[in-house]
Parts: structure tokens; C-alpha cells; sequence
């Protein structure tokens, strides 16, 4: 059964970069297209982007020019990166598997990054 | 981008009754519609692809329908459990866009 778990700091300086990882367990992460989705307190989703090794990757506009996606085969797991962090981009952060490239499935846990000095 | 808009937004409901959540999609979107359930502190939970593909495991009160702009999440005989903020996706192009959400309240 495919897992993910992400993981990361909680808590990042305003105009520092957020890293997070997401760890597959179940599979190989080679294998599938990865997502992630963003979540303020209280507020909806934001998709932030999808990767996938072979290439066609493709990231929200609205943060395309902050965010890098990228894999670790060695490791299985894959990442994010999101420089340049204001307030706004605090939330609790989601990885999920994007099955057949186009629906969620399963999501991570999640993982609360707070921006703050 | 493709907007979609959910209605209601909340709606608080008693066991058993039927529970109909619509998104509406600002253009054409075919059938690259998903629906989620995210219940209080965890993550979002698939309960339907493709707009009425069902997925394994998901109980059957559950499903979908519609196609092109209009969708709608069906819960039939609504449960206690099903207490939640549910959200449709569409993947019909990028960016991909969520719905605002629909919380649903066992009265």
C-alpha cells in the first residue's frame, strides 16, 4: 500500500527558502506523477504543482517563479522548494500521489510550515 | 484558469437525510472532475474520479455525476462520519484549481 509522509521545517524566516520532503513507502517514486497541494488555516487547497522524472513538470503560475520540484530515486522521495516565503505562504503543506497523472491519490498527513521571524 | 464554484458552502444536515453538492466549472472542464472529503485535522481522502468513477473502498452512498460545467456529489442516507469539508478538483488544464469547499454539520 502506497504511503507518504512529509516532512520539513516548521518554521521558516520571512524571505528565507521552505524545503520540504515527502517520503514514498510502498512503491517506487519513479514510478508516478507527485503533487503538491498547499493549505492555509481555516481556507481551502491551492495545488502548487506536478512533477514527474521523465519531465512534465508543471507548477501553478502563481508560484512558478519561487517553486522547484524534484526526486531522489536513492532515497524515494521527492521534493519542494519554495524561495523567497512571505507570511502568506504559511499553511499546512500536503504531497499526494497524482494517479494516472491526474487525480489525488493517496495524500500525505500534511505538514504545518509557519513563516515567521 | 478554470474557477470552480461550490454551492453550497455549508450546509448542516441530519442522519439519513440526502446531502447534493454542486461545482460549477467557469468553462468546460469533460469529465476531469475529482471530488475529496477532508475531515477535521486530516488530510484530504479521494471519493470520486473522472466526476462518477467510484473508487475502492469509498461507501456506496457516495457518488457523482455531471459532465462538461455542471457537477454534482451526491450522499444518500447521510452518517454521522460524514461530517466534513468536501472539495471538488478538475485536471482538465493547468493550473489545476480546487473548489472552495462545502462543509457539511451533523444536525
Amino acid at each position: 500500500q502506497l504511503q507518504l509522509q512529509e516532512s520539513g521545517p516548521g518554521l521558516v524566516k520571512p524571505s528565507e527558502t521552505l524545503s520540504l520532503t515527502c517520503t514514498v513507502s510502498g512503491d517506487s517514486a519513479s514510478t508516478y506523477y507527485w503533487s503538491w497541494i498547499r493549505q492555509p488555516a481555516g481556507k481551502g487547497l491551492e495545488w502548487i504543482g506536478r512533477f514527474y522524472i521523465r519531465g512534465n513538470t508543471n507548477y501553478n503560475p502563481s508560484l512558478k517563479s519561487r517553486v522547484t520540484m524534484s526526486i531522489d530515486t536513492s532515497k524515494n522521495q521527492f521534493s519542494l522548494k519554495l524561495t523567497s516565503v512571505t507570511a502568506a505562504d504559511t499553511g499546512v503543506y500536503y504531497c499526494a500521489r497524482a494517479a494516472a497523472g491526474f487525480w489525488l491519490d493517496p495524500w500525505g498527513r500534511g505538514t504545518l510550515v509557519t513563516v515567521s521571524s | 484558469e478554470i474557477v470552480l464554484t461550490q454551492s453550497p458552502d455549508f450546509q448542516s444536515v441530519t442522519p439519513k437525510e440526502k446531502v447534493t453538492i454542486t461545482c460549477r466549472a467557469s468553462q468546460s472542464i469533460g469529465s476531469s472532475l475529482h471530488w475529496y472529503q477532508q475531515k477535521p485535522d486530516q488530510s484530504p481522502k479521494l471519493l470520486i474520479k473522472y466526476a462518477s468513477q467510484s473508487i475502492s473502498g469509498v461507501p456506496s452512498r457516495f457518488s457523482g455525476s455531471g459532465s462538461g460545467t455542471d457537477f454534482t456529489l451526491t450522499i444518500n442516507s447521510l452518517e454521522a462520519e460524514d461530517a466534513a469539508a468536501y472539495y471538488c478538483h478538475q485536471s482538465s488544464s493547468f493550473p489545476w484549481t480546487f473548489g472552495q469547499g462545502t462543509k457539511v454539520e451533523i444536525k
